[in-house]
């Protein structure tokens, strides 16, 4: 299993990204996502998760409104658009693959991240 | 939804044993068998350790063993050794169709 994040930069804040995540080694169609990052010095926070089939999307009340989870599942491909970014979404973000078919919040391989720095 | 309340901190000899409390309400960890826990390295991403409670994943070592009992989920280390040293999140379903993280816990191999 591989996920490979990508898109992370320096964003001036009220600024938009998106980021990718490109996944192999399974089948991404069979498999429920999520994104989670980690603040600098701070602990794990869960952002969002996306059903195998993009049918249904969850979000932290945190994130509500600013973010967009989607996939791709002929691509293998998970993104993550972000929009009028704040200094604390600084951060670097992981993308997940859940355990199960259906969300368990289980998450069983993670990427290495991608840093997302967010200037005023 | 409020993290998981965990302990900052906890230390231990080589080769005795820690316990690991991660404490939710009954709309996360009381509610729900998708407690699961993790291990981190610093600048390397979290590894899945106990899923379900009290299940590891293939290739976990057997002195790490999970349990739940109303709103709290607990990790144990048996024979603590210095590679052991690492943060422990908890991590569990939520009934907004969430999840939430603990604070976690960094454990010290004294």
């Amino acid at each position: 299993v591989q996920l490979v994040e990508s898109g992370g930069r320096v964003v001036q804040a009220g600024g938009s990204l998106i980021l990718t995540c490109s996944a192999s080694g399974f089948d991404f169609g069979n498999n429920a996502m999520h994104w989670v990052r980690q603040l600098p010095g701070k602990g794990l926070e869960w952002l969002t998760i996306i059903t195998y089939d993009g049918g249904e999307t969850h979000y932290a009340d945190s994130m509500k409104g600013r973010v967009t989870i989607s996939r791709d599942n002929q691509k293998n491909i998970l993104y993550l658009y972000m929009k009028t970014l704040r200094e604390e979404d600084t951060a670097l973000y992981y993308c997940v693959k859940d355990l199960k078919f259906d969300p368990s919040m289980i998450y069983d391989f993670w990427g290495q991240g991608t840093p997302v720095t967010v200037s005023s | 939804q409020s993290a998981l309340t965990q302990p900052a901190s906890v230390s231990g000899s080589p080769g005795q044993s820690i316990t690991i409390s991660c404490t939710g309400t009954t709309n996360d960890v009381g509610k729900f068998k998708f407690v699961s826990w993790y291990q981190k390295y610093p600048d390397k991403a979290p590894t899945l350790l106990i899923y379900e409670v009290r299940y590891r994943p293939s290739g976990v070592s057997d002195r790490f063993s999970g349990s739940k009992s109303g709103n709290t989920a607990s990790l144990t280390i048996l024979g603590l050794r210095p590679e052991d040293e690492a943060v422990y999140y908890c991590s569990s379903f939520t009934s907004a169709n969430t999840g939430v993280f603990g604070t976690g816990t960094e454990v010290t191999v004294l």
